[in-house]
This record gives C-alpha cells, sequence and structure tokens, in this order.
C-alpha cells in the first residue's frame, strides 16, 4: 500500500528565518505527483506546491521550494523568509491514481 | 462564491440523532470526496465520486450514507454515530485529467457526537 511519512509532529521558526519539513512516501508507480498542502488554523486546506515525478527539476512557488530525491522517495518542504501567516499545519501527499495519500502532518509554528 | 463550501461548519448531535453534511463545488470538477480528519492521524479518504458515479468506499460504516445528486453537491448522511465518529469532515472536489489529480478543499464541518 501507498504512504506517506512525516516524521517532525511539530516545528517551530523565527520570522524571516527558513524551515525545512521533512516527508517520505512509498509507491509503485513510475508516474506520480507530490503535493504539499496547507491547513491554517481556519481549517481550510489550500495546495502550496507540486511535483511531477518525471521533472528532475525542483518546483519552486515564490518562497516555497522542494527539495525532491526519487530515488530515496523523500519530497521536503523549505520556506523561506517565514512569515507569521505561514503558521498552519503542513500536509505532504501523494497520488495513486485517483486518490490522495496523506501523511499525519506537521505543525508548523512561527514566532515573531 | 469560493470553490467548495460546506454547511455547517459546527455541528454536535447525539447518538440517535440524523444528520447531513452538505458540500458544494463551484469549479466545475467531474470529481468529489469526503474525508474523515482526526487528531494525529493521516487523513482518512471515506468515499468519491467521480462524474456521480461513486468509484470508492474505503470500508466506511453504513452509519455513514453519501449522495451525489449531481457533479456540484456531495452530501454525507449520518445516522446513530458513535462518539468515535467526532471529527473534521473535509470535502473536496478535483478535476481529473488522466493521471492528474489536484484537489481542491472545503473548510470543513466540525462534528461532536455526545
Amino acid at each position: 500500500a501507498q504512504t506517506v511519512t512525516q516524521s517532525q509532529p511539530e516545528m517551530s521558526v523565527q520570522e524571516a528565518e527558513t524551515v525545512t519539513l521533512s516527508c517520505t512516501y512509498d509507491t509503485s508507480e513510475n508516474n506520480y505527483y507530490l503535493f504539499w498542502y496547507k491547513q491554517p488554523p481556519s481549517r481550510q486546506m489550500i495546495l502550496v506546491i507540486r511535483q511531477e515525478a518525471y521533472k528532475q527539476q525542483n518546483a519552486t512557488e515564490n518562497r516555497f521550494s522542494v527539495n525532491f530525491q526519487k530515488a530515496a522517495k523523500s519530497f521536503s518542504l523549505k520556506i523561506s523568509d517565514s512569515q507569521l501567516g505561514d503558521t498552519a499545519m503542513y500536509f505532504c501527499a501523494s497520488q495513486n491514481t485517483d486518490k490522495l495519500i496523506f501523511g499525519t502532518g506537521t505543525r508548523l509554528q512561527v514566532f515573531p | 462564491e469560493t470553490g467548495v463550501t460546506q454547511t455547517p461548519r459546527h455541528l454536535v448531535m447525539g447518538m440517535t440523532n440524523k444528520k447531513s453534511l452538505k458540500c458544494e463545488q463551484h469549479l466545475g470538477h467531474n470529481a468529489m470526496y469526503w474525508y474523515k480528519q482526526s487528531a494525529k492521524k493521516p487523513l482518512e479518504l471515506m468515499f468519491v465520486y467521480s462524474l456521480e458515479e461513486r468509484v470508492e468506499n474505503n470500508s466506511v460504516p453504513s452509519r455513514f450514507s453519501p449522495e451525489c445528486p449531481n457533479s456540484s453537491h456531495l452530501f454525507l448522511h449520518l445516522h446513530t454515530l458513535q462518539p468515535e465518529d467526532s471529527a473534521l469532515y473535509l470535502c473536496a472536489s478535483s478535476q481529473i485529467i488522466g493521471s492528474y489529480n489536484e484537489q481542491f478543499f472545503g473548510p470543513g464541518t466540525r462534528l461532536t457526537v455526545l
């Protein structure tokens, strides 16, 4: 079965600093997608960034970037210049056909 | 209208009650989902509807009954729930194109079963 593991239940970072959230996954698929979702305290889950497995180039969205290591099945999220609004739960997910498999999440707290 | 809406946002019910959760998507998507989110657990996929046909039921107890009358609306009918069913229930929708399936989530319904 496909699994996604987030080994950091909680992380904290000071405003303007950089933080990296870890994610590993297991899949037998050759072509798949990986996602990071953010769930702020208001609960609406929103997509932060996506990565296509067949693309070697790491995805970047403004202050958010990923380190995708396909052989190691690792997909970490780096947040640069952290802002107070980045405080949220972050979920890593892998796509298996029409299903998303989620990790347990990492709670990120950004301190002023 | 925001992309995916859910009502109610909060619901408290007794074990003998019958209630329904509603989800509506305004994105023109062809698939809709129900997830259960419990503390310290991964999101659990409950039901998947694609083109209004149910294609996935992850062994969810029959006290949860989904309904998808059209591509924009999804319901979750609840009856004789247990306290362990208390959780955040999230609805999502997506436009499935080939192998790509980016899901858009609603704000969720916080359910408490007494």
